[in-house]
């Protein structure tokens, strides 16, 4: 079963930031939290990962809450290409478990004009 | 896309018939898996590969089979297909360095009749 707990779907106006919630309660010291996404029918593209501290890359922000318990992604100017499920996924480190992620449901992002 | 491609891309066959997939990624990557997305669902790990002869189980093995006899190609194959598994498979590598981050083909819908 996934470790996370994600928003079935959300909204979000063009232009405007998307912050997407993840819940992982049991996540354990060694694992890291992982956001991809999956545009209609494509394979799912990797957007950004972190283990405790937050992190920003060309795509998105990723904001991990002190106890790790919880996270979001934020795309800060959101467009219509960024429509999309979004996964948030719990990892083991690599060396534990060669990298396998096991996915949940997802948000459906729906970003409007 | 990270060099990886997969055929074929659309497939129809029928109950009881062999059925080989092919992934094909161009830059020696040692780690290769492959998933199936069934509709409203997350991605499920069918086998993964850390190197060339060297496969292991994910979470739903069960009808499948994997081989590597070379570091570009990984396969899988269903012995004798069953409508159950009709679903959309992706095939995905592992690039990176200590943490690497997955890169998935375009996918393979495959339809059992």
């Amino acid at each position: 079963d996934a470790k996370t707990t994600q928003p079935p779907s959300m909204d979000c106006a063009e232009g405007r930031a998307a912050n997407l919630p993840c819940n992982h309660s049991t996540i354990s010291g060694n694992e890291y939290v992982y956001w991809y996404r999956q545009i209609h029918s494509q394979g799912p593209q990797y957007i950004i990962h972190g283990l405790k501290n937050n992190e920003t890359n060309e795509m998105a922000s990723l904001i991990i809450t002190e106890d790790r318990k919880s996270s979001t992604l934020i795309l800060p100017h959101a467009t219509l290409r960024d429509t999309a499920v979004y996964y948030c996924i719990v990892r083991a480190a690599f060396y534990n478990q060669g990298g396998k992620l096991i996915f949940g449901q997802g948000t459906e992002l729906s970003v409007k004009p | 896309d990270a060099g990886i491609t997969q055929s074929p891309r659309h497939k129809v066959t029928e109950t009881g018939t062999p059925v080989t997939l092919r992934c094909h990624q161009t830059e020696n990557h040692r780690y290769m898996y492959w998933y199936r997305q069934d509709p409203g669902h997350g991605l499920r790990l069918i086998h993964y590969s850390y190197g060339v002869k060297d496969t292991d189980k994910g979470e739903v093995s069960d009808g499948y089979s994997v081989s590597r006899s070379k570091t570009e190609d990984f396969l899988l194959t269903l012995e004798s297909a069953t409508s159950s598994q009709t679903s959309v498979y992706f095939c995905a590598i592992s690039v990176g360095d200590s943490e690497p981050e997955q890169f998935f083909g375009p996918g393979t819908r495959l339809t059992v009749l």
